[in-house]
């Protein structure tokens, strides 16, 4: 395992409910981030946390709402998603946002119906 | 524009057989390069990373090399094993980069056979 851990791991939702995702790392790090994993496609950032703050909001659509109330744990609420929203979901941390090393939960994959 | 290219998108080989994948890069100023793999339904794990002056570093059967002047580097497998069978995804970081400035290739499926 590697230090960060995901729930749940799997996750069918419609397009009018309310769910969230949630992560909790216990390596000491004070950066966390969110990924979105679609097929055939590089990861994309979604948000970036440092020290509990957010310093990065990739352009993500606002049905996605980042939580981290510390530095071990993240949430992502997810409400009224839609179909393309299907993807694989990655946590990731790092010692600080200057790191370049991630160390990446094994994700939660979401199927929206 | 900064991308990173990875080849070839899938690749089948036989258990026991060697294999090498391919990360050409144009991020600059270049700082490091990793290899990750990534098992089917996990997150992906850094198996070696390389800095401006390293042109080869080996992990186990894996060994990855980087060529800075043609922005090129490699992953080589060597006596492939089953659990071989994953995703491998090159990750290249510009200087002074945060990990929101990270640049992801798509990945090389790798599949092992018996």
């Amino acid at each position: 395992e590697t230090g960060v851990t995901q729930t749940p791991r799997h996750l069918v939702m419609g397009m009018t409910n309310k769910k969230s995702l949630k992560c909790e790392q216990h390596l000491g790090h004070n950066a966390m981030y969110w990924y979105k994993q679609s097929a055939k496609k590089p990861l994309e950032l979604m948000f970036v946390y440092n020290f509990k703050e957010q310093t990065e909001n990739n352009s993500v659509p606002s049905r996605f709402s980042p939580e981290c109330p510390n530095s071990s744990h993240l949430f992502l609420h997810l409400h009224t998603l839609q179909p393309e929203d299907s993807a694989l979901y990655l946590c990731a941390s790092s010692r600080t946002d200057r790191d370049t090393e991630a160390f990446f939960g094994q994700g939660t994959r979401l199927t929206v119906v | 524009k900064n991308q990173v290219e990875q080849s070839p998108q899938s690749l089948i080989i036989l258990e026991g057989k060697n294999c090498t994948l391919q990360c050409n890069y144009t991020v600059s100023p270049f700082s490091n390069l990793r290899w990750y793999k990534q098992d089917t339904g996990r997150g992906p794990v850094s198996l070696t990373i390389m800095t401006f002056s390293e042109n080869t570093k080996s992990n186990g059967r894996y060994t990855a090399t980087l060529d800075a002047d043609t922005k090129q580097s490699s992953l080589h497998i060597t006596a492939s094993q089953l659990s071989d069978s994953a995703s491998y995804i090159c990750v290249v970081s510009y200087r002074g980069s945060t990990l929101g400035r990270l640049y992801f290739g798509r990945g090389t499926q790798l599949t092992v056979w018996p």
